[in-house]
């Protein structure tokens, strides 16, 4: 069966504090993506990746980076949180470019105080 | 930009088909049409796709209008447990890889 892992389901943290948010994939899948979710806003993507060490600016990525050191794992870095940055956090991933079919986590609500 | 538009919510009978509408009318001749839902403190979940014709699985039907500037979703026999949030997205080329707008989705509750 098909999963998606994020490392918590929620997190409170401080503002100014650096946040590691972890995503594993047991899929074997190329693509792995980030997204915010915000409510009346659908789906937002901070940052994707399509292969190990690579990755590509979504349409929000102020204020957030990524790492990709191993296939099954996507990690977002908010090197500073905001309050602005309080959100649910959604991973995905998926097999190929072309199959834009996308597994997704359960999500983290992330608080920044 | 979202490039969908859904009513925000919709309520259906237990039982009875519902239908989805989305327009998606600046849709380009590549770009696919996709569906997913999000039931309340999960993550979203695929649950079909097409660019031109009308599709079907275990899921549901997607019904692409001729112009494919509008489509539908149906579930031909809803339950209580198709209570979720519904997403319409294209699905647009960004170079080589393959992106998904997302628009704000639509609530359909099922009632008993």
């Amino acid at each position: 069966d098909v999963k998606v892992t994020q490392s918590s389901r929620y997190l409170v943290k401080r503002t100014g504090e650096k946040v590691f948010l972890e995503c594993v994939q047991d899929m074997d899948h190329e693509n792995m993506f980030w997204y915010r979710q915000d409510p009346g806003l659908g789906l937002r993507l901070i940052y994707f990746s399509y292969d190990v060490k690579m990755k590509e600016k979504g349409d929000i990525p102020e204020g957030y980076s990524v790492s990709r050191e191993k296939k099954e794992r996507f990690s977002l870095i908010l090197e500073s949180a905001s309050t602005n940055q309080t959100s649910m956090y959604l991973c995905a991933s998926s097999l190929t470019s072309g199959r834009a079919e996308q597994f997704f986590g359960p999500g983290t609500r992330l608080t920044v105080l | 930009d979202a490039k969908t538009t859904q009513p925000p919510s919709m309520d259906c009978a237990e039982g009875r088909a519902a239908n989805l509408p989305c327009n998606h009318s600046t849709i380009s001749g590549n770009e696919y049409v996709y569906w997913y839902r999000q039931i309340h403190s999960q993550g979203p979940q695929y649950i079909i796709h097409g660019l031109k014709n009308n599709e079907t699985n275990e899921m549901a039907s997607l019904i692409i209008t001729e112009d494919r500037k509008s489509s539908t979703l149906i579930l031909p026999h809803a339950t209580l447990r198709d209570t979720a949030v519904y997403y319409c997205i294209v699905r647009v080329a960004m170079d080589s890889n393959y992106q998904l707008i997302w628009g704000a989705g639509t609530k359909l509750i099922i009632k008993p």
